[in-house]
Order: C-alpha cells, then sequence, then structure tokens
C-alpha cells in the first residue's frame, strides 16, 4: 500500500525567504505526483502536477521536483508572502485516477 | 466555466442516520472521485465514479456507497453513521480519458459533517 510522509508537519518563516516542502512515498510505481495548497476549512487547489516522466514542473513562483527512483519530491517556493500562507498537500496518483496523500505542511509566512 | 460545487456546505447529523452528499463535476469532466478528510488528516480516497460506473474503491465499509447520473454529478451515501465519519468530505472531477492516472484533478470547496 502507498505511504507518502510530509516533512516538516508545520514551518514558519518570515516573508520574501524561499523554502523547501518534502515529500516521501514508498512504491515508485506511480502515475503522477501532485501538489495541492489547503486554506483553512476549505477544499483543495491543484498547484502544479508532475507526471510519472518528468522531473520537474514550474509555475511562476512555484517549483515541484520529482525523483521516482528515491521515492521523493520538494516543492520549492521563492521569495514567500504572507499569502502562501496556507497547508500543502502532496498526493501520489495511482491506478485509476486515485491519490495517495500525505498528512500535509503547514506553512505560516509572517509579515 | 463552472468549477466543482457540492452540496450541502455543512451538516449535522446523530449516529445511525444516513446522508446523503452531492457533487456537480466541472464541465466536461466524466470522472468523480470522494475523498474523506479527517481533521488534521491529509484526504482518503473513498471510491471513484466513470461513466456512472465504480471505477475504483478505497479502503471504505459497503456502507459508503455512491452513484453517478448522465450529466456525470455524483451523490455519496453513509449509511449508519459512526462518530468516525465526523469529516470533510471532497469531491474531484477529472476528464479521464481511459489512459490511466494521468489527468489534474480539480476539488470542490466539500462538505463537511459533524455526526453527534
Amino acid at each position: 500500500k502507498q505511504e507518502v510522509t510530509q516533512i516538516p508537519a508545520a514551518l514558519s518563516v518570515p516573508e520574501g525567504e524561499n523554502l523547501v516542502l518534502n515529500c516521501s512515498f514508498t512504491d515508485s510505481a506511480i502515475y503522477n505526483l501532485q501538489w495541492f495548497r489547503q486554506d483553512p476549512g476549505k477544499g483543495l487547489t491543484s498547484l502544479l502536477l508532475i507526471q510519472s516522466s518528468q522531473r520537474e514542473q514550474t509555475s511562476g513562483r512555484l517549483n515541484a521536483s520529482l525523483d521516482k527512483s528515491s521515492g521523493r519530491s520538494t516543492l520549492y517556493i521563492a521569495a514567500s508572502q504572507p499569502g502562501d500562507s496556507a497547508t500543502y498537500l502532496c498526493a501520489v496518483g495511482g491506478g485509476a485516477n486515485n491519490l495517495f496523500f500525505g498528512t500535509g505542511t503547514r506553512l505560516t509566512v509572517i509579515p | 466555466e463552472t468549477g466543482v460545487t457540492q452540496s450541502p456546505t455543512h451538516l449535522i447529523k446523530t449516529r445511525g442516520q444516513q446522508v446523503t452528499l452531492r457533487c456537480s463535476s466541472q464541465s466536461g469532466h466524466n470522472t468523480v472521485s470522494w475523498y474523506q478528510q479527517a481533521l488534521g488528516q491529509g484526504p482518503q480516497f473513498i471510491f471513484q465514479y466513470y461513466r456512472e460506473e465504480e471505477n475504483g474503491r478505497g479502503n471504505f465499509p459497503p456502507r459508503f456507497s455512491g452513484l453517478q447520473f448522465p450529466n456525470y454529478s455524483s451523490e455519496l451515501n453513509v449509511n449508519a453513521l459512526e462518530l468516525d465519519d465526523s469529516a470533510l468530505y471532497l469531491c474531484a472531477s477529472s476528464p479521464y480519458r481511459g489512459s490511466g492516472g494521468e489527468e489534474t484533478q480539480y476539488f470542490g470547496p466539500g462538505t463537511r459533517l459533524l455526526v453527534l
């Protein structure tokens, strides 16, 4: 069974700092990996999707990498802003479009 | 383009009751997945519907059941509610094209269920 772990569970940084969120998974036979953002009490917003054949994806200040062989992904956020404060979830795509989620990293960016 | 919508937003039930949650998929999407997110946890996959048939199921008991309609909207039904069923229930749609697990899933805002 696929298990997804995210470290750290919580992170607090001053505004403007660059930061890295980590995600690891136990089964490297994945279809894709997605990073989501979740604001308190709300649904999930997709940030980046990396297909199993890709190594990284970029969108604005966000960059996600994927190393299937080691079972790891990182989400890099450049020049963090208070509006980036949220919980970030990593999800690994299995067969039939089901996603296995980690428990998330709660990010606080201090103005 | 209308996104994924869910109703109701909040719901309070008592143990043993039954509940139905509803989801309208994003325009053009033929696949709907349901997830349960307990407080402080990541979402857990309940099941997926594709073209009105169940197309994958997670580790949830049979009292969790679903339907998908010809317009691709979906319902999640939970019978004999238990206290541990209290959670945020998320619906996600995607344009599944039969090639397996390659499409971004778009999530609705969720329904928060409290079982007393």
